[in-house]
């Protein structure tokens, strides 16, 4: 069946360093999301890419989706305490949607 | 105006009870979905309504029994609660563009 797996589960960095999570799917999609779940709170939809090979930027959060459109990435430079959390792909195909585990990132300050 | 709002927000019961929970849109969105979050942050589908009709119904115990009386509402009702039930239940709904979350439900059955 379909999967999408994300790596790291966890990640530890020093206030300030950049931080990747990234996004495998074993089949195409069509679309992928990123979503930022706060601790305590409820997951928040970030952004979504659908073209291949498509970059979006939102301030100091870069967003990559594939040319093969199977894998996507999050890169956040020069992290600050307010991005705790953990942050979710979701892929979608034949309008199904399917979450990644999630990547816990721990900012030491 | 809250978007997606869902009830209890938190709710202790003890095991062989039966509890709903329950979600409310005021989006406009035709699909709305009730997740599973665990310990390890994994999210889970559960069910998937569109329009009142349910399209995906994953290997969930029936003691889980959704109810959509319009495309507005999806309720969760547990029947005969387990300790393994204990985790945080978000409702969801979605339109063209990603989902909208409720701030969950964190059940915990003792």
């Amino acid at each position: 069946g379909q999967q999408v797996m994300q790596i790291p589960q966890y990640q530890h960095v020093q206030e300030g360093e950049d931080f990747t999570t990234y996004c495998n799917s074993s089949t195409t999609l069509s679309n992928i999301q990123w979503y930022k779940q706060r601790p305590g709170g409820h997951p928040v939809f970030l952004i979504q890419l659908v073209k291949s090979g498509e970059v979006k930027k939102q301030k100091r959060l870069t967003f990559q989706f594939g040319e093969a459109k199977k894998n996507s990435s999050l890169h956040i430079t020069a992290t600050q305490t307010t991005d705790v959390g953990t942050y979710f792909c979701a892929g979608m195909r034949d309008d199904k949607i399917i979450f990644g585990k999630g990547t816990r990132l721990h900012i030491l300050p | 105006d809250t978007a997606v709002s869902q009830t209890p927000k938190y709710l202790v019961t003890q095991m062989g009870n039966d509890k709903s929970i329950k979600c409310e849109q005021n989006l406009g969105h035709d699909t709305m979905y009730w997740y599973k979050q665990d310990s390890k942050k994994f999210l889970k589908i559960m069910f998937s309504y569109n329009n009142k009709e349910l399209i995906i119904n994953e290997t969930v115990p029936n003691r889980f029994s959704p109810k959509s009386p319009d495309k507005a509402h999806l309720n969760l009702h547990i029947n005969s609660l387990e300790l393994g039930d204990s985790a945080v239940y978000f409702c969801a709904s979605s339109h063209l563009n990603g989902y909208t979350f409720g701030s969950g439900t964190r059940l915990t059955v003792v």
